[in-house]
C-alpha cells in the first residue's frame, strides 16, 4: 500500500524569510510521481510542484524547491522569500500509474502554513 | 492546463435528499476523479469516472450512495444520494488530461447537510 506521511501539522514563516515542509512516502512502486498542491482559504486545489521518481534533478518553479530523497523516500518543499499569500494548507501526494489508465493520487494530511508579516 | 468548472459551489441539504454535482472541462480528459475532503481533513478518493462505463469505486464507498455519470470525455456528475449530516464535506472534481499529467482540480463543492 502507498502512504504519504507529513509530520508537521503546522508551520510559521516570517515574510520574506525561508521555510521546508517535509513527507515521506511508502511504496513498492518503481515509477510514480510526486507533487506538492496548496489550498488556501479559497479551497481551490493549486499544483505547486511536480517530481518524477525516475529524475534525479529536483524541481524548481520560482521560488518553490523540492529536496528529493528516493532511497530515503523523502519529498520536501522548500519556499524560499516566503509571501503572505503562500498562507495556506500544503499537501503532498503521491501518484502512481498502476499498469492500466486508472491510477490515482494519495495525499497525506497536509501542513498548515502560516506566513507572518 | 485544463479549466475545470464545478458547479454548484456549495449548497445546504436536508437530511434525506439527493444532490448532482457537475464537472465541466474545457477540453477532453483521459481522467476524472472525485474526491471527498471532510472537514479539517486531508482529500479521499471516491471514485474514477469512466467514459461511457460504470465509475470504479474506492473501498467504502458504494454506487447506491455515490452514483456517477461520464457521458463523454469532458463532463462528470457525482450525486450524493440520501445525505445524512456526515456527509457534509467538500467534493472535489479532478482530471487528468493524460495518464502521465498531473491532476488539476475544480473548486470544489462545499456541501452542509442539515
Amino acid at each position: 500500500a502507498q502512504t504519504v506521511t507529513q509530520s508537521q501539522p503546522e508551520m510559521s514563516v516570517q515574510e520574506a524569510e525561508t521555510v521546508t515542509l517535509s513527507c515521506t512516502y511508502d511504496t513498492s512502486e518503481s515509477n510514480y510521481y510526486l507533487f506538492w498542491y496548496k489550498q488556501p482559504p479559497s479551497r481551490q486545489m493549486i499544483l505547486v510542484i511536480r517530481q518524477e521518481a525516475y529524475k534525479q534533478q529536483n524541481a524548481t518553479e520560482n521560488r518553490f524547491s523540492v529536496n528529493f530523497q528516493k532511497a530515503a523516500k523523502s519529498f520536501s518543499l522548500k519556499i524560499s522569500d516566503s509571501q503572505l499569500g503562500d498562507t495556506a494548507m500544503y499537501f503532498c501526494a503521491f501518484w502512481t500509474d498502476r499498469g492500466s489508465t486508472l491510477g490515482r493520487l494519495y495525499f497525506g494530511r497536509g501542513t498548515q502554513l502560516t506566513v507572518w508579516p | 492546463s485544463a479549466v475545470i468548472s464545478q458547479k454548484p459551489s456549495r449548497d445546504i441539504c436536508q437530511r434525506g435528499t439527493s444532490l448532482t454535482i457537475q464537472c465541466q472541462v474545457d477540453s477532453q480528459v483521459t481522467m476524472m476523479f472525485w474526491y471527498r475532503q471532510q472537514p479539517g481533513q486531508s482529500l479521499t478518493l471516491i471514485a474514477t469516472a469512466n467514459q461511457g462505463s460504470e465509475a470504479t469505486y474506492e473501498s467504502g464507498f458504494v454506487i447506491d450512495k455515490f452514483p456517477i455519470s461520464r457521458p463523454n470525455l469532458t463532463f462528470s456528475t457525482l450525486t450524493v444520494s440520501n445525505m445524512s449530516p456526515e456527509d457534509s464535506s467538500i467534493y472535489l472534481c479532478s482530471v487528468a488530461e493524460s495518464r502521465n499529467s498531473p491532476l488539476h482540480f475544480g473548486n470544489g463543492t462545499r456541501l452542509t447537510v442539515t
